[in-house]
């Protein structure tokens, strides 16, 4: 089974900083790699798909970049709504599996 | 515009078996173009994908819960189902229902608002 390890778990943003989100798989996934985006009681919503595509709706503040066992969420600008639990999730190889999260704060 | 509905019991007495269904508005679970599948979120924690399936009745399951899931399909009600048997307080959790792409290695696009099951006598 392939770990994903997301870091930091947490952070504490100012608004208009810019935020960036590490994924570190324990191999090689190619770019099978997508991240998700989860607001408090709400359902995961899709950012990007295999390491770098925006999903359709996306604000363009959000990009993504990597690929082989190193990933990276970039946030530029950050915004008030962008606080939220950020997955990173990989599909290369069954069992598919998520990376553990991480929480950005608003300061 | 695609919509998905989770629903069914949310107490569950262990060692039952957990029943959940699955709605889709707006779009086919018949469609040729995606897989449909349920993923879990125990409160407080991460992510775990159970089984997907596409609708001529291919199915995954992930390997850790297997023995006890089974993912069905009613393609004249436009719903799915999920089946967990023998469960316990460990399965409590946010299950979700969600729709991916076919074929590769598709995330999941599309996801029901997420139904709460607890696992207690």
């Amino acid at each position: 089974e392939i770990v994903l390890t997301q870091s930091p778990d947490f952070q504490s943003v100012t608004p208009k900083e810019k935020v960036t989100i590490t994924c570190r798989a324990s191999q090689s996934i190619g770019s099978s790699l997508h991240w998700y985006q989860q607001k408090p009681d709400q359902s995961p919503k899709l950012l990007i798909k295999y390491a770098s595509q925006s999903f359709s709706g996306v604000p363009s503040r959000f990009s993504g970049s990597g690929s082989g066992t190193d990933f990276t969420l970039t946030i530029n600008s950050l915004e008030a709504e962008d606080a939220a639990t950020y997955y990173c999730h990989q599909t290369s190889s069954l069992p598919e599996t998520f990376g553990q999260g991480t929480k950005v704060e608003i300061k | 515009q695609l919509q998905l509905q989770e629903s069914g019991p949310g107490l569950v007495k262990p060692s039952e078996t957990l029943s959940l269904t699955c709605t889709v508005s707006g779009g086919s679970i018949s469609s040729s173009y995606y897989y449909w599948g349920w993923v879990r979120q125990p409160p407080g924690k991460g992510l775990e994908c159970i089984g997907s399936f596409y609708y001529s009745g291919s199915t995954y399951y992930n390997p850790s819960l297997k023995s006890r899931v089974t993912i069905s399909v009613d393609t004249s009600k436009n719903q799915f189902s999920l089946k967990l048997s023998s469960v316990t307080a460990a399965d409590t959790a946010v299950y979700y229902c969600a729709r991916r792409g076919y074929g590769g290695s598709h995330p999941f696009d599309y996801w029901g608002q997420g139904t709460l099951v607890t696992v207690s006598s």
